[in-house]
């Protein structure tokens, strides 16, 4: 059974860092490109970055490039999110997510991540 | 980038009757490889979202037969054939084209 369990969520104050850890188990996690997608709670759906399966491939949207940063760990089955200069913005749950070619196929459960004073 | 255009926002069916959600994007998803990058999703309260239709017109694993997907040109539909009070939640469009990968505003499908 496929299974990914994000970690490392909490609350934080703008300004800081924070990085999320998402394991990965029941498929061979170095054969897929990975995601992260976020969601305010309440709203829709926002897609954050994508890695490919060696790590040398990354892309992130707009709204977080310069502050996230994506990467994997193929020996440990683990995708990481490093969130700096967090924003009130960036408040969201936050799901780990495998791509079956083009596809968003298998979805953690999320972290929640609340950027606050 | 890719905008979707998610209609309607919200519905209210009977259970055993059809449901119908549409999609526009902004472009051809259309991929060199001949497939187009077009999927539906389904996050039921309180829950993960999961991929109901890849491609525009494939079910996914385990996904019912009444559930169907189609595509003409830039717009795509998604058919329920009989609504089950299970279906309750919010059905999002994407593309997978390019990136961003963009996400309709979500249709939240509720039971009469």
């Amino acid at each position: 059974e496929v299974q990914l369990v994000e970690s490392g969520g909490g609350l934080v104050q703008p300004g800081e860092s924070l990085s999320l850890s998402c394991a990965a188990s029941g498929f061979n996690f170095r054969s897929y490109w990975m995601h992260w997608v976020r969601q305010v709670p309440g709203k829709g759906l926002v897609w954050v970055s994508r890695i490919n399966e060696d790590g040398r491939i990354t892309n992130h949207a707009d709204s977080v490039k310069g502050r996230f940063t994506i990467s994997r760990d193929n020996a440990k089955n683990t995708l990481y999110l490093q969130m700096n200069s967090l924003r009130g913005e960036d408040t969201a749950v936050y799901y780990c997510v495998s791509d079956l070619g083009g596809r968003l196929g298998n979805w953690g459960q999320g972290t929640l991540v609340t950027v606050s004073s | 980038d890719i905008v979707m255009t998610q209609s309607p926002l919200s519905l209210s069916v009977s259970p055993g009757e059809p449901a119908s959600i549409s999609c526009r994007s902004g472009q051809s998803l259309l991929h060199s490889d001949g497939h187009t990058f077009f999927d539906w999703y389904l996050q039921k309260p309180g829950q993960s979202p999961r991929l109901l239709i890849y491609w525009g017109s494939n079910r996914a694993s385990g996904v019912p037969d009444r559930f169907s997907g189609s595509e003409s040109g830039t717009e795509f539909t998604l058919k329920i054939s009989r609504v089950e009070a299970d279906d309750v939640g919010v059905y999002y469009c994407m593309q997978a084209l390019e990136t961003p990968y963009t996400f309709g505003q979500g249709t939240k499908l509720e039971i009469k």
